[in-house]
């Protein structure tokens, strides 16, 4: 079945240490994106991704990292420098863009990051 | 800036009951999507609305847009349980002021809850 698979689902970090969450998609989709939910509250942008090996910042782009070595993958780096890590972190992925596609975004379970 | 707002942010209903859930944007766009959160989990796609005068059922849900009016409504008929999650609308960047790609703007979010 064709998917996108975040993991991990649950994550504790300490103060200080990065953490890499990992986003997978098998739907051949090119590209992908980074949301950051917080309780409550509705979901905003942190990085997204068009095509391998080019990536654009998005509304909250400090303090985190991405690459996009595979068409298939997507990996967000939470650093030591984002002041406020401890969210859920969700992962999407669209066809390619342009008007010919419908630009609708499908989600991976998310991924639950506690910093202690 | 895209701005999408969200309108009850909560709203307890009564089973059978029908209500309408608003959704206003700030900047011209004919691309608006309907998601479906439950608690703890991801982004479930509802309906995809990508011109003006769409309408879309599925089920006790009924989505539609009015691009003129930059306004969007999802309409809860005969509420049961089940239907019980937050619902989040998602509006499109317009085309011309786009850098690169598409990239969804999130509302806040209506959380609902359906009452015996």
């Amino acid at each position: 079945d064709g998917g996108i698979t975040q993991s991990p689902k649950y994550l504790f970090r300490k103060e200080g240490q990065n953490v890499t969450l990992s986003c997978e998609q098998n739907l051949n989709h090119d590209a992908m994106y980074w949301y950051r939910q917080d309780p409550g509250q509705g979901l905003r942008l942190i990085y997204y991704s068009q095509i391998v090996n080019d990536f654009q910042k998005g509304d909250i782009a400090e303090g985190y990292s991405v690459s996009r070595e595979k068409k298939e993958s997507f990996p967000l780096t939470v650093t030591s420098a984002q002041k406020n890590p401890t969210a859920f972190y969700l992962c999407a992925s669209s066809r390619s863009s342009g008007r010919v596609n419908t630009g609708e975004l499908f989600f991976g379970e998310g991924s639950r990051l506690t910093v202690l | 800036e895209l701005k999408v707002e969200q309108n009850p942010l909560f709203l307890s209903m009564q089973e059978g009951k029908n209500y309408t859930i608003y959704c206003n944007y700030s900047t011209t766009s004919d691309r608006l999507y309907w998601y479906r959160q439950d608690p703890g989990k991801s982004l479930e796609s509802l309906f995809v609305l990508l011109s003006n005068g769409a309408v879309k059922q599925e089920g006790r849900l009924m989505a539609s847009l009015d691009t003129k009016a930059r306004l969007s409504t999802l309409h809860i008929t005969a509420a049961v349980h089940d239907l019980s999650a937050t619902y989040f609308c998602a509006v499109d960047m317009p085309t011309a002021k786009k850098s690169s790609g598409d990239k969804l703007t999130f509302g806040t979010g209506t959380r609902l809850a359906v009452r015996p």
